[in-house]
């Protein structure tokens, strides 16, 4: 069973700009996650989609941050524009459910210059 | 809110032998779940062990065991016979049963098992 994908693995910008990071999940789980990892520290939750319907972005800056999960299946974390404190490694992760394990993606490190 | 606190930022282990690591909440919540996370150089967060709150047995998954003392808001770590391996950064953290998937991580504790 193929795992939580994400893309790119890396991923470098100049500050301003734009980025977006894309996720797909495990087949069948309907339960989609966005974290924000900074350096040397655990992940915080940035949204959490049930099926296509965003039910958790309390955490997610929406001023320069949006996200959307078409279908409920693949989704797209989306920053614009760009500052210096975005520099972090944005994980995502599926569930079968709210309820049962999450599985995590490998991530994207951005860096911002 | 509920706080997940890793005490411990680093540790090592020779390898084969037993370590434990360290980690503390605070929350006035009476259902929960407590987790332990393992997340290689590589970055992907593998799920190492799941506790649940109403348990008083202690979970175990193989060499991986928690000490889960709900009273005192602790829920340690134990690796035996350790393997190089589970050279990782290792998080603990929470989840309210009502929050539906919200996990809250501690800041981690890297471990690194010697030859």
């Amino acid at each position: 069973e193929a795992g939580v994908v994400q893309s790119p693995r890396y991923k470098i910008i100049e500050k301003k700009q734009p980025v977006a990071f894309w996720c797909n999940p495990i087949s069948g789980h309907n339960t989609l996650y966005w974290y924000l990892q900074n350096l040397g520290q655990g992940p915080e939750l940035l949204i959490r989609y049930e099926n296509e319907e965003a039910v958790d972005d309390s955490q997610l800056p929406k001023d320069r941050f949006s996200a959307e999960r078409l279908k409920g299946v693949d989704s797209t974390l989306k920053i614009q524009p760009a500052e210096l404190g975005d520099s972090a490694v944005y994980l995502c992760a599926s569930s079968l459910d709210f309820s049962t394990e999450q599985y995590f993606g490998p991530g994207t490190r951005l860096t911002v210059t | 809110a509920q706080t997940v606190t890793q005490s411990q930022p680093e540790m090592s282990v020779q390898e084969a032998e037993t370590v434990t690591l360290s980690c503390t909440y605070d929350t006035s919540e009476s259902n929960y779940y407590l987790f332990w996370y393992k997340q290689p150089p590589s970055r992907q967060m593998i799920l190492v062990i799941r506790q649940e709150a109403y348990k008083q047995q202690n979970a175990t998954e193989n060499r991986f065991s928690v000490n889960f003392q709900k009273a005192a808001k602790s829920f340690s770590l134990k690796i035996s016979d350790s393997q190089l391996g589970d050279t990782a950064m290792y998080f603990c953290a929470f989840m309210k049963r009502t929050s539906y998937g919200k996990l809250t991580f501690g800041q981690g504790t890297i471990l690194t098992v010697h030859p």
